[in-house]
């Protein structure tokens, strides 16, 4: 079965600061990757997905992630966050028709 | 193009109730998936429907249990409740059941059991 770990629990930074989200998955087989956004008390919102091609894949609001096969990463960046990018962040892997999500990253944006 | 829904917002049930919470797919959707997200973790599948049949389940008990309706919304019911089960309960549809599919998720039904 598929699992995802991600290393942070909460990442603080600064506005306009760059960051970085970390999520590493299980499977060394073709994997499909994604990264939702939670914003208090609402639902999930898909940011990017990793289905295959490129490496680097580019998601809204200025997201982007790299899939590293050898490394078992999915990473999410920003090279600058404003203070609504404040939420929670859940990296997923899909397996078969189920996700399989994180324990989730708090990003606490601060002015 | 309407989103997913989900009703009720909250719920407040006691220990050994039942209680039915309800999600409306995305317009063209035949897939409707539900996730428990418990307090400070990451939402956990329980069980998927496509086209009105079961389409896997999670490592949740046989209480836990749900429908899917011909006009592709769907029901989560959950019997015999216990403190355990105070949850966010997501409902997520896609086009089809595959591992492809983004899911779009709805804002969810808080359930608090005392």
């Amino acid at each position: 079965a598929q699992s995802v770990t991600q290393l942070d629990s909460q990442v603080p930074v600064f506005e306009e600061a760059p960051v970085e989200l970390r999520c590493n998955y299980s499977s060394s087989v073709s994997v499909y990757l994604f990264w939702y956004v939670q914003y208090p008390n609402q639902g999930l919102q898909l940011l990017l997905k990793y289905l295959s091609g490129s490496t680097l894949v580019k998601g809204i609001n200025g997201f982007e992630a790299e899939f590293n096969k050898s490394q078992t990463s999915f990473h999410l960046r920003k090279p600058s966050v404003h203070i609504s990018d404040t939420a929670e962040y859940f990296c997923a892997v899909s397996d078969s028709h189920k996700l399989v999500f994180g324990a989730g990253t708090i990003l606490r944006v601060k002015s | 193009e309407t989103g997913v829904t989900q009703s009720p917002t909250h719920l407040i049930k006691t220990r050994g109730q039942q209680v039915t919470l309800r999600c409306s797919s995305q317009s063209g959707h035949n897939t409707v998936s539900w996730y428990q997200q418990a307090l400070g973790q990451g939402p956990q599948f329980i069980f998927q429907y496509y086209r009105e049949e079961e389409n896997g389940r999670g490592n949740f008990p046989p209480r836990f249990s749900g429908l899917q309706f011909p006009n592709y919304s769907s029901e989560l019911n959950v019997n015999a409740l216990e403190l355990d089960d105070s949850a966010l309960y997501l409902c997520a549809s896609s086009l089809s059941g595959t591992a492809k599919d983004e899911q779009f998720f709805g804002p969810g039904t808080r359930l608090t059991v005392l």
